[in-house]
């Protein structure tokens, strides 16, 4: 099974300011690369994907992320964050052809006005 | 939009009760997990169920866990004598292949 390594447990971050959250996996085979978000109280939510093509993959709430094979990084970015984008971010990783999931320890992301 | 719906959000149990986590997954899905969340630790694989029955299961799965799909709509987990080591937020995912969604959680208390 995959090791997801989370590198920043928490990220304060002014309103509009870019963040970057750091995923990386450890192994090299063929794999599928997840982001989730958490909000408050609530469940997790697909934020975006990576199962083949372009490295540079975009999800919702202008969230975008890059998939670094070289590397086994998975980082995720925003160049504005919102308030509304204060949460817990989990990066998260499959084999291919594996489909269970192996999740990071999480990121919680604050935005502050 | 779809989504993966579970039932009850918060359950509260003595050691040693059985319980059964419920969830509704999404109507073409065909692949079901559960995935659980002990408070402030990583989300952690339980059991995949593909085709009626179990495709996968981690060390976590032992005989006291069981699944299953029993009117091929809720998908269920049952723990059979619950520990106070239970305690956690257990999610709910289905998918068609490689993508999940996931439902809001049950936080299961034992006391």
């Amino acid at each position: 099974a995959q090791s997801v390594t989370q590198l920043d447990s928490q990220v304060p971050v002014f309103e509009e300011a870019p963040v970057e959250l750091r995923c990386n996996y450890s192994s090299s085979v063929s794999v599928y690369l997840f982001w989730y978000v958490q909000y408050p109280n609530q469940g997790l939510q697909l934020l975006l994907k990576y199962l083949s093509g372009s490295t540079l993959v975009k999800g919702i709430n202008g969230f975008e992320a890059e998939f670094n094979k070289s590397q086994t990084s998975f980082h995720l970015r925003k160049p504005s964050v919102h308030i509304s984008d204060t949460a817990e971010y989990f990066c998260a990783v499959s084999d291919r052809g594996d489909y269970k999931l192996s999740f990071g320890a999480g990121t919680t992301v604050t935005v502050r006005a | 939009e779809p989504e993966v719906t579970q039932t009850p959000s918060h359950q509260v149990t003595q050691m040693g009760q059985e319980v059964i986590l419920r969830c509704v997954p999404i109507s073409n899905h065909l692949y079901f997990y559960w995935y659980r969340q002990i408070l402030g630790q990583k989300v952690e694989f339980l059991v995949s169920f593909y085709n009626n029955e179990i495709s996968e299961k981690s060390e976590i799965f032992d005989d006291q866990f069981s699944v299953e799909r029993p009117d091929g709509s809720n998908f269920t987990l049952k723990i059979r004598s619950t520990k106070l080591e239970d305690s956690a937020m257990y999610f709910c995912a289905s998918s068609t292949g490689d993508t999940q969604y996931f439902g809001p959680g049950t936080r299961l208390t034992v006391l």
